[in-house]
């Protein structure tokens, strides 16, 4: 299964876009990207996912290059809300199942 | 109101007992999971169920029982045999169970369990 590398922590203010990279090198041909968003205490909350180019929806922007061993979650001026961390995940059917493997994550933290 | 409920929210054990984490979804969901998170760190699987009266060891199920009666039932058992259960469970449910792809998985609000 694909490993997933994305920085420890970011810092941001409001009103800016925000943009954090995870590298998965070793991303398999029927590998998904997905990407989480975890409040303290709270469970991870989907954010988006894709497969190739560039996927949008009502919170978030994925892009993702053409040879796939990086993907790029862009979330468009951010506020205080959105200081949480965030998992990049790859994975696809495993022994049946969808295997997920979350790593540490990113810590998102956005200032006044 | 669809989703994931997981009770308690809260819970706390003596040493040597045994105590059970409920996990209930009525999304029609075929594949529910158990993670558990550490402070700090990502979410480690337990165990995870495809299909009622089935279910699978995750990476770190030592410690850990589960049953799967029900289609919307997965309750989690940690049993003394756990040296630290001191951690924050979360229950996930997701739609397919051997579909290509990968579907996203829904997180319920989590159980934070305290060993005394």
């Amino acid at each position: 299964l694909a490993k997933t590398t994305q920085p420890i922590s970011m810092d941001s203010y409001e009103g800016q876009e925000v943009n954090i990279t995870c590298s998965h090198n070793n991303i398999a041909t029927n590998d998904y990207i997905t990407w989480y968003q975890q409040f303290p205490s709270q469970g991870p909350r989907f954010i988006i996912q894709g497969y190739k180019t560039k996927v949008t929806n009502e919170v978030a922007s994925l892009f993702i290059p053409a040879d796939r061993k990086s993907s790029t979650l862009s979330l468009p001026r951010v506020s205080l809300s959105d200081t949480a961390v965030y998992y990049c995940l790859v994975g696809a059917l495993s022994g049946g199942y969808n295997k997920l493997i979350f790593g540490a994550g990113t810590r998102l933290a956005v200032h006044p | 109101d669809g989703g994931i409920t997981q009770s308690p929210k809260y819970l706390f054990r003596k040493e040597g007992q045994n105590v059970t984490l409920s996990c209930e979804q009525n999304l029609n969901h075929d594949a529910m999971y158990w993670y558990r998170q550490d402070p700090g760190q990502g979410l480690r699987l337990i165990y995870y169920s495809q299909i009622v009266n089935d279910f699978q060891k995750g990476d770190i199920a030592e410690g850990y029982s589960v049953s799967r009666e029900k289609k919307e039932s997965f309750p989690l058992t940690v049993t003394s045999a756990q040296k630290n259960p001191t951690a924050f469970y979360l229950c996930a449910s997701s739609s397919s169970a051997g579909r290509a792809g990968t579907d996203t998985q829904y997180f319920g609000p989590g159980t934070r369990l305290t060993v005394l």
